[in-house]
């Protein structure tokens, strides 16, 4: 069974900083492109990037409103995906998700159940 | 900076037919965009419903389908049932690693 479990979520202050894990299980994840996706309360999603496999030099791509602030990282050995978040806004307060992309198929199609993130003071 | 367009609201009386489009606010839609369709209930992550433009997800009914409409994507559904009252997301790849969400289409079926 395909799993993607997402961690690390929380109430933090405006400037401060966060780090999210994304865990999968049930398929290669080191072949896989990871992306992130973002919702926040009553909105719509908004992608926020993506990390592709070690075939593909782990490259990154990043939505304007985080490029600078939030990085995409993998280790490969822990199954797991990463995004670090710094400069915090308010305005990043939202559920983030992690997303599997099958880059044959242009598809996400593995969701994780997400992690809420609160930037407030 | 160009924006995905979707409506955001639409409504669909039981067993009809409702046509849900993506677009962009600069050019046309196209398969080079690889418009994916997502359905999303309240409090759930989101579901794959067509990718590809028109490459039904596995386990998705027949009644929805996706195309290329004039300048934009579409996702029919025939034969509108009570469960797919839910809102919808398109995304488009713009190019260079970059996606885009459109803003969502909240389906009534009343």
């Amino acid at each position: 069974e395909v799993q993607l479990v997402e961690s690390g979520g929380g109430l933090v202050q405006p400037g401060g900083s966060l780090k999210l894990s994304c865990a999968a299980s049930g398929f290669t994840f080191s072949g896989s492109a990871m992306h992130w996706v973002r919702q926040a309360s009553g909105k719509g999603l908004e992608w926020v990037g993506r990390i592709r496999s070690k075939a593909n030099s782990y490259t990154t791509a990043y939505a304007a409103s985080v490029k600078g602030r939030f990085t995409i990282s993998r280790d490969d050995s822990k199954n797991t995906a990463y995004l670090q978040m710094n400069s915090l806004k308010t305005e990043d307060t939202a559920v983030y998700y992690c997303t599997r992309l099958t880059e044959e198929e242009h598809n996400f199609d593995y969701w994780g159940q997400g992690t809420l993130v609160t930037v407030s003071s | 900076q160009t924006v995905v367009t979707q409506e955001p609201s639409f409504s669909v009386s039981p067993g009809g037919t409702v046509t849900l489009t993506c677009g962009l606010s600069s050019g046309s839609v196209s398969t080079s965009y690889y418009p994916n369709w997502y359905q999303q209930t309240p409090g759930q992550a989101p579901r794959t419903l067509i990718y590809h433009t028109n490459t039904r997800s596995s386990g998705v009914p027949d009644r929805f389908s996706g195309s290329i409409l004039g300048n934009k994507a579409a996702l029919t559904i025939t034969g509108a049932q009570a469960d797919d009252e839910s809102d919808y997301y398109c995304v488009l790849y713009m190019g260079s690693g970059i996606w885009m969400f459109g803003g969502g289409t909240k389906l009534t079926v009343l």
